[in-house]
């Protein structure tokens, strides 16, 4: 248990629909980070947060939005769900952002099928 | 932050040293070299990084060379469960936001 916790599981949807993906992220942990892996592909960064607040941002598409909430757990909103959505969606946590460096926790991932 | 050159796959045998190179030749001098490795579709997990020296953990020891430009990771007696994907990562201090990561080299250790 990497301490980094995600649900979902597992996930099937239709195509149209929408979908939250929740990450509660390593205690102590002030930044939360959202990634997608496609069959055979490597991890895709979509988006950070830190402490609530956006920091960066990836090749996230306008359909999917996200937010850190107050007790740091984070939600990926998938909507419009297309089939290429399809993917494992991980989550990753580190520490407050020092000028050393900077390691990332992930969680299990969740996976989402879209039929 | 640089990017990252590895073979798509490796084999090793069971007890011998598994060495894993990476080349990052536009790195920058306050990127990190990470590694972390990806067991079957897993949540990627953490071994090692390091700046310009050569570091060792429990997991394993990363090699850089004097120029930076690349490293490797090596896994002194290379298990059945170390058979994974392995990503070498170059990122700036304290700015992981955009981690490139490539396809990274499936290492199968065999019996």
């Amino acid at each position: 248990d990497s301490g980094v916790t995600q649900t979902p599981k597992h996930l099937i949807t239709a195509t149209g629909q929408r979908v939250t993906l929740r990450c509660s992220p390593r205690s102590g942990d002030l930044s939360v980070y959202w990634y997608q892996q496609s069959l055979d592909q490597g991890l895709q960064f979509l988006i950070q947060y830190y402490n609530g607040e956006e920091r960066a941002k990836g090749n996230i598409l306008e359909r999917f939005s996200a937010q850190q909430f107050p007790d740091l757990h984070s939600e990926l909103n998938l909507s419009s769900l297309e089939l290429g959505d399809s993917a494992l969606y991980f989550c990753a946590s580190s520490p407050r952002l020092l000028a050393g460096a900077n390691v990332l926790t992930f969680g299990a991932g969740s996976r989402l099928t879209v039929l | 932050d640089a990017k990252t050159t590895q073979p798509p796959s490796m084999d090793c045998a069971e007890g011998r040293a598994a060495n894993l190179p990476c080349n990052h030749s536009t790195i920058s001098g306050n990127e990190y070299v990470y590694w972390y490795r990806q067991i079957h579709s897993q949540g990627p997990q953490y071994i090692i990084h390091g700046l310009k020296n050569n570091e060792t953990n429990e997991m394993a020891s990363l090699i850089i060379t004097e120029d930076r430009k690349s490293s490797t990771l090596i896994l002194p007696h290379a298990t059945l469960r170390d058979t994974a994907v392995y990503y070498c990562i170059v990122s700036g201090a304290g700015n992981n936001r955009k981690l490139i990561w490539g396809l990274g080299t499936s290492l199968a250790v065999n019996p």
